[in-house]
């Protein structure tokens, strides 16, 4: 069966540095994915897609990576800020159509000062 | 733009009681789903609709029902709540497009505890 894993241990990192999330994939053939991000009581937030014949997408300090052989997407914040700690998840879609998609568990990132 | 709106944002139940939750989009997406959040579960699909009148199972669809009467409302009802149904309730919406994958458009969820 598909199955999205993201690291489940939170990742602590000092302000400024990069941040990197890994979300891997098994028995999928994504043509798409996207990452989320999720703050305390709130809902997911979308921030970015990349499509399978796109190796990297870029939005400000975001950057996101799809690597099809390896199936794994590499998440990286950088010069990170503590506005930035969240949970972050990635999602691949669901065949049969509308659009559906599955959720990874998501990684907790903090950032420090 | 309010976004996507759900209400309740908390709830108590008993065992055995009914009750339904309501979620109301003003973008006029054609898409609409139903995600439950657990602890180490991750987000899973219940019940989506791709258009008003339709609706479909997701992957957890037991336990709960819905309706789609109008294009902007997307109801999940529980007929006979139990424990395990104690849960953080997520609404989303997306635009339908078959050049490009809309992203989710997610409500602040609704919290239900189940006694």
């Amino acid at each position: 069966s598909q199955k999205i894993e993201q690291n489940s241990e939170a990742l602590n990192i000092q302000e400024g540095k990069t941040a990197t999330l890994t979300c891997n994939y098994t028995n999928y053939s994504p043509a798409y994915l996207q990452w989320y991000r999720q703050d305390p009581g709130r809902g997911p937030v979308f921030l970015l897609l990349i499509r399978e014949n796109e190796k990297e997408k870029r939005k400000e300090r975001l950057k996101v990576t799809f690597d099809t052989t390896l199936k794994q997407s590499l998440f990286h914040i950088t010069a990170s800020q503590p506005a930035d700690s969240a949970t972050y998840l990635c999602a691949l879609p669901v065949t049969g159509g509308g659009n559906k998609l599955t959720f990874g568990t998501g990684t907790q990132l903090k950032v420090e000062l | 733009n309010a976004g996507v709106t759900q209400t309740p944002k908390f709830r108590v139940l008993k065992t055995g009681q009914s009750m339904t939750l309501l979620c109301a989009q003003d973008m006029n997406h054609e898409y609409m789903y139903w995600y439950r959040q657990d602890p180490g579960m991750g987000l899973r699909l219940i019940h989506y609709s791709v258009g008003e009148g339709t609706t479909a199972k997701g992957e957890v669809p037991d336990g709960y029902n819905v309706s789609r009467l109008k294009k902007q409302n997307f109801l999940l009802g529980l007929e006979s709540a139990a424990p395990s149904q104690t849960s953080v309730y997520f609404c989303a919406s997306s635009y339908r497009d078959s050049r490009w994958p809309g992203e989710l458009f997610f409500g602040e969820g609704s919290r239900l505890t189940v006694l």
